[in-house]
């Protein structure tokens, strides 16, 4: 079947540490690989995306590498920032079209001053 | 206004009422979802309609209801609901197209709590 797992949370980091979220997929064929984040009090917005293996996602600074090898999408940003304080979702989709997203159960980021 | 729209944002209801969920978008999509986000699990999709047909049905119980009269707008009717559907209800949209990717715009969702 198709699922996400990433790491459960939460994390609090200092402003400007680096972040790094774990996250690992199980599917059939050749899925695209998505980041998610959503603000407090908001919906979920699309962070960044790959759609094929080697592909980089970058978005606001945030990266994530599609590696088949390890059927992971790791996010990683160098240097966060107070702002970034969210929670963010991995999420894979096994086809185009009408999408069918498969997300993980969401990361808690915290970042103090 | 422009987006995704959801009302009310938040609402509490006994297990005997029945309610509906608004959502409204802004952006001319063709498909527009229903997602169930509950503490520590996955969001869970629960209805999908591309061009105002349903093409997706997450074995959802039948005390939900989804309405979608046009693309612009999706409903979801509920009615004899157990404390265990307490959740924030996402609306979604996107606009389909065949052998692309288009990133799912979500609304605020709306914050159900079911006594």
């Amino acid at each position: 079947g198709n699922s996400v797992t990433q790491m459960e949370g939460p994390v609090t980091l200092s402003e400007e540490a680096f972040l790094t979220i774990n996250c690992t997929y199980t599917a059939t064929g050749y899925p695209s690989l998505f980041w998610y984040v959503q603000y407090p009090g908001e919906g979920l917005q699309l962070l960044l995306k790959a759609t094929k293996a080697d592909d980089k996602g970058s978005n606001k600074g945030f990266e994530a590498t599609y590696r088949k090898e390890t059927t992971s999408f790791h996010l990683e940003k160098g240097s966060v920032q107070v702002s970034d304080s969210a929670v963010y979702f991995c999420a894979l989709s096994r086809q185009t079209g009408a999408n069918n997203l498969f997300f993980g159960t969401g990361t808690r980021l915290t970042v103090i001053p | 206004e422009t987006g995704v729209t959801q009302t009310p944002r938040h609402l509490v209801m006994g297990m005997t009422n029945k309610k509906s969920l608004k959502c409204e978008q802004h952006l001319g999509h063709n498909a527009m979802y229903w997602y169930k986000q509950s503490a520590k699990k996955p969001l869970e999709l629960m209805f999908v309609y591309n061009f105002k047909e349903q093409t997706e049905n997450n074995s959802v119980p039948s005390r939900f209801s989804p309405e979608c009269p046009n693309s612009s707008h999706l409903f979801l009717h509920l009615h004899t609901l157990q404390p265990e559907d307490s959740a924030l209800y996402l609306c979604a949209s996107s606009q389909v197209m065949p052998g692309e990717y288009s990133p799912l715009h979500f609304g605020n969702g709306t914050r159900l709590t079911v006594t």
